[in-house]
C-alpha cells in the first residue's frame, strides 16, 4: 500500500535561518507531487507541484523553493525565513489525473 | 484566490443528527473532492463527483453537485462525535489542458458533533 512520510512534525525556526522540509512517498512510482501551505483556520494554498523528476512549477510567488531529486522525495526549502513563512505545510501526492490527493501529517512551522 | 467558499463556516448539532454543508465555485472544473481534516493533521480524502455526475455515496456520505449553479453539498447522516472536524471541498479546475491535479480549496467548515 502506499504512503506519504513528512517530517518533522514541529519547527520553530529563527527569522533568516534555512528551511528544510522533506517528504517521501512509498508504494508508487511517478507520483504527482505537491506542498500546500494552510494559514491557521484558512484553506489549503498550493505552492509547488512536480510531474516528474527535476519537474517542478511554482504556483506563487514567494520566499520558498521545491526540489525533487528523486521520483518519491520532494523538498521544501527556503534560504532565509521571514515571519510571514509561519503556517502548516502538506505535502501530498496523486496518480495520474483527475484524481484524488493523499496527504502527509503536515508540518507545523513557526518563524521566530 | 481561493476558487471554493463554503457555508456555513461553523456548524455545531447533537450526535444523530444530520449534517449538511455547501460549497460554490467560481469556474469550469474537472472533479469536486471533499477532504477532512481532524485539528492539526493531515486532510483525509471522502469522496470525489466528477463533472458529469450529479450525486454520489459513500457509506453515510452523499455528495451532490449542480455544475450550472456551480455548488455542491456535503451531507453526513447520523452524525457521530467522531465526525468532529474541518471538512474543505476542493476544486479540479478545468482550465485547458492537464490540471495535475491542482487543487483549489475552500476555506472550510468546522463541524462539532455533541454526544
Amino acid at each position: 500500500s502506499q504512503t506519504i512520510h513528512q517530517w518533522p512534525a514541529t519547527l520553530v525556526q529563527p527569522v533568516g535561518s534555512p528551511l528544510s522540509l522533506e517528504c517521501t512517498v512509498e508504494g508508487t512510482s511517478n507520483p504527482n507531487l505537491y506542498w500546500y501551505r494552510q494559514a491557521a483556520g484558512r484553506g489549503l494554498q498550493l505552492l509547488f507541484y512536480s510531474v516528474g523528476i527535476g519537474q517542478i512549477s511554482s504556483e506563487v510567488p514567494q520566499n520558498l523553493s521545491a526540489s525533487r531529486p528523486q521520483d518519491r522525495q520532494f523538498i521544501l526549502s527556503s534560504k532565509k525565513l521571514l515571519l510571514s513563512d509561519s503556517g502548516f505545510y502538506l505535502c501530498a501526492w496523486s496518480v495520474g489525473v483527475y484524481t484524488e490527493a493523499f496527504f502527509g501529517q503536515g508540518t507545523r512551522l513557526t518563524v521566530v | 484566490s481561493q476558487q471554493g467558499e463554503e457555508d456555513p463556516q461553523a456548524l455545531s448539532i447533537q450526535e444523530g443528527e444530520n449534517a449538511t454543508m455547501n460549497c460554490s465555485y467560481k469556474t469550469s472544473i474537472n472533479n469536486l473532492q471533499w477532504y477532512r481534516q481532524n485539528s492539526g493533521r493531515g486532510l483525509v480524502h471522502l469522496i470525489l463527483i466528477r463533472s458529469n455526475e450529479r450525486e454520489k455515496h459513500s457509506g453515510r456520505l452523499r455528495v451532490t453537485l449542480d455544475t450550472s449553479k456551480k455548488s455542491s453539498s456535503l451531507l453526513i447522516t447520523a452524525s457521530r462525535a467522531a465526525d468532529t472536524a474541518s471538512y474543505f471541498c476542493a476544486t479540479d479546475p478545468n482550465a485547458g489542458g492537464t490540471s495535475y491535479g491542482k487543487l483549489t480549496f475552500g476555506q472550510g467548515t468546522i463541524l462539532t458533533v455533541h454526544p
